[in-house]
């Protein structure tokens, strides 16, 4: 496809359970970001990939979530023992520069997390 | 500690009128500012960038003005349209040192254009 994608588009948890959030960026594209954005919130950082390495997980607010990057395409979320206060949308965005470039990152439709 | 402030959560326009939108930021080294515009269940669709080098950047309808002296951001549209009622959010990043280029965000003003 023409854009970001992630899936699912809306997933309902459990207290307790782990969950796994998918995201596809646009082909190509070297950096790939995750964000949280909590309702009437702006997005907040969680964090980055150039490729498939991991420079920036400073964002990530415990250590129960986890993402990974493997071949420097899709990426994976995944929040253990997930908790009410994770409910949230989960966005993706990629970009096409590296790491010491400006340039635009362009967002998916998100994946809206509600923890039970 | 909000390091991007968007201090109008909504603002109402007449079609045909001029929108602004106004954004300010704390952070000195912040370089890279962005506005970004969002329909519900959509994510964050890019609009418009500036570099700190400038004080001005035109695209169309849109113009985004910065005065770095103020730390201060403005987006203006004209003329507004219906079509850009959705929530428009400020964004900045600090690319210095090799840090990441992750964006700062504020919190978002819903722009309501009245037909």
């Amino acid at each position: 496809g023409a854009g970001v994608s992630q899936s699912p588009r809306y997933k309902v948890a459990k207290r307790g359970q782990d969950v796994a959030l998918r995201c596809d960026p646009i082909s190509g594209h070297v950096s790939l970001f995750w964000y949280q954005q909590a309702l009437g919130q702006g997005p907040e950082f969680l964090t980055y990939f150039q490729n498939e390495a991991q420079l920036d997980k400073s964002g990530l607010p415990s250590d129960r979530f986890f993402a990974e990057r493997p071949e420097g395409s899709v990426s994976t979320l995944k929040i253990q023992r997930t908790q009410q206060e994770d409910s949230a949308v989960y966005l993706c965005a990629s970009s096409l520069a590296g790491l010491a470039d400006k340039d635009t990152q362009y967002f998916g439709p998100g994946t809206r997390l509600t923890v039970l | 500690d909000q390091q991007v402030k968007q201090n109008s959560p909504s603002l109402s326009v007449q079609e045909g009128r001029i929108s602004i939108l106004n954004c300010d930021y704390t952070n000195s080294m912040f370089d890279y500012f962005l506005w970004y515009k969002k329909y519900p269940a959509e994510g964050p669709t890019f609009l418009i960038s500036i570099s700190s080098i400038k004080d001005k950047n035109e695209d169309g309808r849109f113009t985004v003005f910065l005065n770095k002296s103020a730390k201060h951001l403005s987006l203006h549209i004209v003329p507004s349209q219906p079509g850009d009622s959705a929530v428009y959010f400020c964004a900045a990043s600090a690319l210095h040192g090799g840090a990441t280029n992750k964006l700062i965000f504020g919190t978002g003003t819903l722009l309501a254009v009245q037909p």
